[in-house]
């Protein structure tokens, strides 16, 4: 496609019920990355991919977030066990191998836990 | 380890008012910088970026300037609009994993 498209945009859960959130990067870019933005705050890092391998999890909040990415493509960050405090948008970028510091956003997806 | 900080919102303005958004970084090595913008109801956009010290970077008449002897990147326009209503987001790559770390946004308002 296009851009980076994300699925589904809005996500309203109850406590204690799994998630799972979908991004699907720029045809041909190596790079995808997922963060979280709350409200009123700026943006944390998650995790990042390189193909299929995730060098740097060191964003992760706790070991209910986990992500994973199929044929170098789509990519796939699932929830466990959502508590109220996971309320987010959750954002997905991606970015090609020659100018891997620039990243493309996806629209993102609301998540409400209630 | 690295940080950005920029300056607190919400900023209000008139329609064709010269605009600065602050932005200083911490960094080690040399870091790329970049400025984001976020419309209402849309996601994340890159405006502008700048790779290396006194590179100047511009889109859609903002424009920032890479100082490192100031460590800052200040973004600037000189006439803004009403459709320059949006929250702008300041970053820096270092690098090392093209991780980019964030500044906390900055909300501007532009009113007719």
């Amino acid at each position: 496609g296009a851009g980076v498209s994300q699925s589904p945009s809005n996500k309203v859960t109850e406590k204690g019920k799994d998630v799972e959130l979908r991004c699907d990067p720029i045809s041909g870019h190596t790079a995808l990355y997922w963060y979280r933005q709350s409200l009123g705050q700026g943006l944390e890092f998650l995790i990042y991919f390189q193909g299929n391998s995730a060098p740097d999890k060191s964003g992760l909040p706790s070991d209910r977030f986990s992500a994973e990415r199929t044929g170098g493509s789509v990519s796939t960050l699932t929830i466990q066990r959502t508590q109220q405090e996971d309320s987010a948008v959750y954002l997905c970028a991606s970015s090609s191998r020659w100018t891997q510091e620039t990243q493309y956003f996806g629209p993102g997806t609301r998540l409400l836990v209630l | 380890g690295n940080s950005v900080t920029q300056m607190e919102g919400p900023v209000t303005l008139s329609e064709e008012a010269f605009l600065t958004i602050n932005c200083t970084y911490t960094a080690t090595g040399y870091p790329s910088l970049f400025w984001y913008v976020q419309y209402p109801g849309e996601g994340l956009q890159l405006l502008l970026k700048a790779t290396k010290a006194d590179d100047k970077g511009s889109n859609k008449g903002f424009e920032a300037t890479y100082r490192k002897e100031t460590t800052s990147f200040h973004l600037e326009k000189g006439s803004v609009q009403v459709s320059d209503s949006a929250v702008y987001f300041c970053a820096l790559s270092d690098g090392s994993n093209y991780q980019l770390i964030w500044g906390a946004g900055t909300k501007l308002i532009i009113k007719p």
